[in-house]
């Protein structure tokens, strides 16, 4: 079975700041995918970025980038120059390589400070 | 539409009341997921249906819930006898992928979820 822990329960950031919010997961899969997601208050997942396990290189999407660690199963994710539209509820999620469903973790309500 | 559509956005039912959720995934979509959220937490899958075919309904909670597709497109998620516990957001995502498969780039669109209540 796979699991996925956010040990935080909520964030703060002053705008244009870095912040890292942090995952850790586990699961007994030789490949699978991982994911960040962002939930605003309109309720609506939103994909921020996704990295494959048999990827080493850490996936970068514009201000957003993860730190990636397999062998200590830690996905976190850095966002840089943070932004008032930034503040949401972020998830950390897996999926197994042949799966049809994500595992979330419990989210980090992120507040940007302006 | 643009995107998956959920309605209603908002549901309060009585205990023991019957209820029906609705969702509406981007046309032509294949996979349509489920996924229940309670309050604070990360979402938890349900159900998931390929076309018309349930494949698999593992998380579904209890035989009060009930989920169909009939012709492949809207999906109603139903929940029978609604008990307290059953209070949370339920979401629905679509995507034009096959999911059981090595879906390297699969995207899921999620829909902005009905908040059921339950009294």
């Amino acid at each position: 079975a796979q699991t996925v822990t956010q040990s935080q329960p909520e964030m703060s950031v002053q705008e244009a700041e870095t912040v890292t919010l942090s995952c850790t997961y586990d699961t007994s899969e030789s490949d699978y995918y991982l994911f960040w997601y962002k939930q605003p208050p309109s309720r609506q997942m939103i994909l921020v970025i996704r990295q494959e396990a048999y990827k080493q290189q850490n996936a970068t999407e514009n201000r957003f980038s993860v730190n990636f660690q397999k062998a200590a199963k830690s996905f976190s994710l850095k966002i840089s120059d943070s932004q008032l539209g930034d503040a949401a509820m972020y998830f950390c999620a897996s999926r197994r390589e042949y799966g049809n469903k994500l595992v979330f973790g419990a989210g980090t309500i992120l507040r940007v400070k302006s | 539409g643009a995107g998956v559509s959920q309605s209603p956005r908002y549901k309060v039912a009585k205990r023991g009341q019957d209820v029906a959720l609705r969702c509406d995934p981007i046309s032509g979509h294949v996979s349509l997921f489920w996924y229940q959220q309670a309050l604070g937490q990360g979402p938890e899958f349900l159900t998931y249906f390929q076309n018309e075919a349930q494949l698999d309904k593992s998380g579904l909670p209890s035989d009060r819930f009930f989920a169909e597709r009939p012709e492949g497109s809207v999906s109603t998620l139903k929940i029978q006898r609604t008990q307290q516990e059953d209070s949370a957001v339920y979401l629905c995502a679509s995507s034009p992928h096959i999911s059981s498969s090595r879906t390297r780039h699969e995207k899921l669109f999620f829909g902005s979820g009905t908040q059921l209540s339950v009294l």
